[in-house]
């Protein structure tokens, strides 16, 4: 089965820093990694699809990058409303999200 | 506009049988896939299994394997998650999502608000 390693699990950043937070899969997966970001109390949004593709609607200081099986979201200024949980997922063999990160404003 | 509307929340007892629904609209039901997953209270998310509508195609998570089944009713544009034998473990919110792309698996695009599902003794 395929691992994915997210991390930090909790970040604590201020308004206007860049945040990154990582996920690092167990064998290859190609681009096949989503991120979602869940609010509190709310279904699950699709942030990036694909690695690096951006969603629907979604601001543009939002990126995904990959290098090899490590993959990346920064959120380049942080903004109040992007206080949530985050999480990877791989879907090129099945689905299996990371464990979340928790990202909270300092 | 695409829409995932589930049923409501549920309170359940060991043992009870239980069918949570997932109505959709907006969109060709048959051309994407809708998957299902789990969320225990405070914890990550967790995928439950996956369908097809077009042709009842369905994987499962290995660990939910022969405790849930996924359906869907073409007529009703509608999908379906069921236990027939619920445990206490199983309580959790379970949200149906439907695929990014037409005919092919992959990023979950559109979400359901949730089914809360109880079950205590």
């Amino acid at each position: 089965d395929i691992q994915m390693t997210q991390s930090p699990s909790s970040l604590s950043a201020s308004v206007g820093d860049r945040v990154t937070i990582t996920c690092q899969a167990s064998q290859d997966i190609r681009n096949y990694l989503n991120w979602y970001q869940q609010r509190p109390g709310k279904a699950p949004k699709l942030l990036i699809h694909d690695a690096s593709n951006l969603g629907s609607g979604v601001p543009s200081r939002f990126s995904g990058s990959r290098s090899g099986t490590h993959f990346t979201l920064t959120i380049s200024s942080l903004q109040p409303e992007d206080i949530a949980t985050y999480f990877c997922q791989e879907y090129d063999h099945k689905y299996t999200f990371g464990q979340g990160t928790k990202l909270e404003i300092k | 506009e695409v829409q995932l509307v589930q049923s409501g929340a549920e309170v359940k007892k060991p043992g009870d049988s239980l069918k949570i629904s997932c109505r959709t609209s907006g969109y060709t039901f048959t051309n994407y896939w809708i998957g299902w997953v789990r969320q225990e209270p405070g914890k990550g998310l967790e995928w439950v299994g996956i369908i097809y509508p077009g042709d009842s195609e369905t994987t499962y998570n290995p660990s939910f394997q022969g405790h849930v089944t996924v359906s869907a009713d073409k007529s009703i544009s509608t999908a379906y998650l069921q236990w027939s034998s619920l445990h206490i473990s199983d309580t959790a919110i379970y949200y149906c999502a439907k695929g990014l792309h037409d005919y092919v698996w992959g990023p979950l695009a559109d979400w359901g608000q949730g089914t809360l599902v109880t079950v205590s003794s």
